[in-house]
C-alpha cells in the first residue's frame, strides 16, 4: 500500500519570498507523484506530476518539484510567491500503471503582504 | 464541455434522509472516480468506474453508499439513511483510459447532515 505524509499543515510566508512544501511518501512498488492545488470551495487542479525521467518537474504558476527516490520525497517549491498562491496544496501518489490517487492531508499556504 | 460537472454544489439534509449526487465527466473520459474529503483532510478514494463497470470500491463505501454509471457517461452517488459523519465534500474526477494521465476534478458537492 502507498501512503503520503505532508510534513507541514500550515506554511505562512510573505509575498515574493520563496517557499517549499514538503511531501514524503512510502510504497513498496513504483509510484507516480502529483501535486494538486485547491482554492476555497473548489475542486482540485493539477500543478505538476512526476511519472518518469528527469527528477525535476516544472508545473503551472511557476511551481516545480523534485523527486528524490532515496529520500522518498517530492517537495514542491516556488522561488517567489504571490498573494494569489494562497490555497491548500495536496501531494498525491498512485501506483505505477494505476489511476487511484492516495492524498496527503494537505498544506495550507498563506501568503501575507 | 469544459470540465467535470457536479450537481448539486451544496446539499443540506436531515439525518436519516437519502441523498443522491450526480457527476458528468469530460465527455471522452472513460474513467470516473469518486472521492470524499472531510474538513482539514485530503480526499479519500471511494470508488472507480471504467466505462459502466465499477472496478474498485473502498472499504469506506459502506452498505449505505451506492454508485452507478449506467451508460458509461454520467455517474450517481447515493447515500441512504444519512448520518452526521457523512458530512463532507464529495469530489468526482475523470480521466482518459490512458494510464496515469491527469485526473480532472469537479468542484464537488458539499453535504451537510443536520
Amino acid at each position: 500500500a502507498q501512503s503520503v505524509t505532508q510534513l507541514d499543515s500550515q506554511v505562512p510566508v510573505f509575498e515574493e519570498a520563496p517557499v517549499e512544501l514538503r511531501c514524503n511518501y512510502s510504497s513498496s512498488v513504483s509510484v507516480y507523484l502529483f501535486w494538486y492545488v485547491q482554492y476555497p470551495n473548489q475542486g482540485l487542479q493539477l500543478l505538476l506530476k512526476y511519472l518518469s525521467g528527469s527528477t525535476l518537474v516544472k508545473g503551472i504558476n511557476g511551481f516545480e518539484a523534485e523527486f528524490n527516490k532515496s529520500q522518498t520525497s517530492f517537495h514542491l517549491r516556488k522561488p517567489s510567491v504571490h498573494i494569489s498562491d494562497t490555497a491548500e496544496y495536496f501531494c498525491a501518489v498512485s501506483r505505477a500503471g494505476y489511476n487511484k490517487l492516495i492524498f496527503g492531508a494537505g498544506t495550507r499556504l498563506a501568503v501575507h503582504p | 464541455d469544459t470540465g467535470v460537472s457536479q450537481d448539486p454544489r451544496h446539499k443540506i439534509t436531515k439525518r436519516g434522509q437519502n441523498v443522491t449526487f450526480r457527476c458528468d465527466p469530460i465527455s471522452e473520459h472513460n474513467r470516473l472516480y469518486w472521492y470524499r474529503q472531510t474538513l482539514g483532510q485530503g480526499p479519500e478514494f471511494l470508488t472507480y468506474f471504467q466505462n459502466e463497470a465499477q472496478l474498485e470500491k473502498s472499504r469506506l463505501l459502506s452498505d449505505r453508499f451506492s454508485a452507478e454509471r449506467p451508460k458509461g457517461s454520467f455517474s450517481t452517488l447515493e447515500i441512504q439513511r444519512t448520518e452526521q459523519g457523512d458530512s463532507a465534500m464529495y469530489l468526482c474526477a475523470s480521466s482518459p483510459s490512458t494510464d496515469n494521465t491527469e485526473a480532472f476534478f469537479g468542484q464537488g458537492t458539499r453535504l451537510t447532515v443536520v
